[in-house]
């Protein structure tokens, strides 16, 4: 799976649109983007996922480049309840694919 | 909605005993999966489980580990002889079968383990 970079951490107003970034360079045609989040040592948990095309639902925003080397998860009105640590993937389709976790981003929401 | 759950929520064992973790994954999933994070360090993947077998371990998914689905809901991970760098929460997953690249994958709360 390719390998994923993150910032260590960001902080965000709340009521504010957080933009988590994510560079995925190495990322191949069969690999998607997905993103999971982990608040305070609870089990992840999905978020959004897309291949090449921009995707949204009811939690989040995907944007991924034209060249597909990196992306933006977008929370459009971030609470407290949304700081934890976001974690970019990349994943190979088909299978029972596992999830190689990185360090992610820890997303302090601040009032 | 249906969740994934594990008990218990933390097991204290002494080095050298048997741990078994129990997972109920949500029920129509067929793709089951154990992860662990010692704490303060990343989630790490350790073993997917598939049709009632293993299609992939890591290399910490050593001898002294093993994964069994008994009775068609529960899902459980062993640990014959646990070390005290076993230690860590044990998160347990599923996902429903799927086309396509859509690897939802649903956690649990997770079981703390301590090894003394």
């Amino acid at each position: 799976d390719a390998k994923t970079t993150q910032p260590t951490s960001m902080d965000c107003a709340e009521g504010r649109a957080a933009n988590l970034p994510c560079n995925h360079s190495t990322i191949s045609g069969n690999e998607y983007v997905y993103w999971y989040r982990q608040i305070h040592s609870q089990g992840p948990q999905y978020i959004i996922h897309g291949l090449k095309n921009n995707e949204t639902n009811e939690m989040a925003s995907l944007i991924i480049t034209e060249d597909r080397k990196s992306s933006t998860l977008i929370l459009p009105h971030a609470t407290l309840r949304d700081t934890a640590v976001y974690y970019c993937i990349v994943v190979l389709t088909g299978g029972g694919n596992k999830l190689t976790f990185g360090t992610g981003t820890q997303l302090k929401v601040e009032l | 909605e249906p969740e994934v759950t594990q008990t218990p929520s933390h097991q204290v064992t002494q080095m050298g005993q048997e741990v078994i973790l129990r997972c109920v994954p949500i029920s129509n999933h067929l793709y089951f999966y154990w992860y662990r994070q010692i704490l303060g360090q990343k989630v790490e993947f350790l073993v997917s489980f598939y049709n009632n077998e293993i299609s992939e371990k890591s290399e910490i998914f050593d001898d002294q580990f093993s994964v069994e689905r008994p009775d068609g809901s529960n899902f459980t991970l062993k640990i014959r002889s646990t070390k005290l760098e076993d230690s860590a929460m044990y998160f347990c997953a599923s996902r429903p079968r799927t086309s396509g690249g859509y690897n939802e994958q649903f956690f649990g709360p997770g079981t703390r383990l301590t090894v003394l």
